[in-house]
């Protein structure tokens, strides 16, 4: 099984700054990989898919990158919506999709 | 728009089953992959199951392989999660979520979810 790590676990921030979230992987999983952002009592919300590309309504200050085992969510500027719960998901290892534990995004 | 509605969560003891039902609406069901994703409370995110667009194909979780059975109708633009032998650890948030690749063999990610139903297995 592929197991994901995320860091840091929390990452306490405000509004304006650069927030920068790392997924490891404990082998390659190429570029299949995808960051999801969750607010409490929401659904996940698709971020990134394929390490880099934004998904549909994505704001531009959401960037992915990365590929084989290390790779990074960058949110270029905090808006007070962006504090959030994020997570990582790999699928290259299809039949099995893994998620990481996740990084909390909390205001300093 | 795309919109999941699951439904069927509840209490049910350990040993004992359920069915959850994910109705959708906002594209064309019968051409995209499904999944269901749970959450336990105040935990993380955990892949429990897919099926193909055509239902033709059947994939899940290690946890939960053998147990759960997971079909769509695609007359009724509907999913399913039938959980038999429950256990305690089986207790979350069961959200489906649409794949976002169409008429594809495999699961990629989810690009749309539902706000989930919440199975409680405990006596």
């Amino acid at each position: 099984e592929i197991v994901l790590t995320q860091s840091p676990a929390t990452l306490s921030l405000s509004p304006g700054e650069r927030a920068t979230l790392s997924c490891r992987a404990s082998q390659s999983v190429s570029s299949y990989l995808a960051w999801y952002q969750q607010k409490p009592g929401q659904a996940p919300r698709l971020l990134i898919h394929a390490a880099s590309n934004r998904a549909t309504g994505i704001p531009a200050r959401f960037s992915g990158s990365g590929s084989g085992t290390d790779f990074t969510l960058t949110i270029s500027s905090l808006e007070p919506e962006d504090f959030a719960v994020y997570y990582c998901q790999q699928r290259s290892s299809w039949p099995q999709i893994t998620f990481g534990p996740g990084t909390k995004v909390d205001i300093k | 728009q795309v919109q999941l509605v699951e439904s069927g969560g509840g209490v049910v003891q350990p040993g004992g089953s359920l069915r959850l039902s994910c109705a959708a609406s906002g594209f064309t069901f019968s051409s995209y992959g499904m999944h269901w994703v749970r959450q336990a409370p105040g935990k993380g995110l955990e892949w429990v199951a897919f099926i193909r667009y055509d239902g033709s194909n059947e994939y899940y979780g290690d946890s939960v392989r053998g147990r759960f059975t997971i079909s769509r109708d695609n007359s009724k633009n509907t999913l399913y999660l039938q959980m038999n032998s429950l256990r305690p650890e089986d207790t979350a948030l069961y959200y489906c979520a649409k794949d976002l690749q169409k008429e594809f063999n495999s699961g990629w990610y989810g690009d749309f979810w539902g706000q989930g139903t919440l199975v409680t297995v405990s006596s």
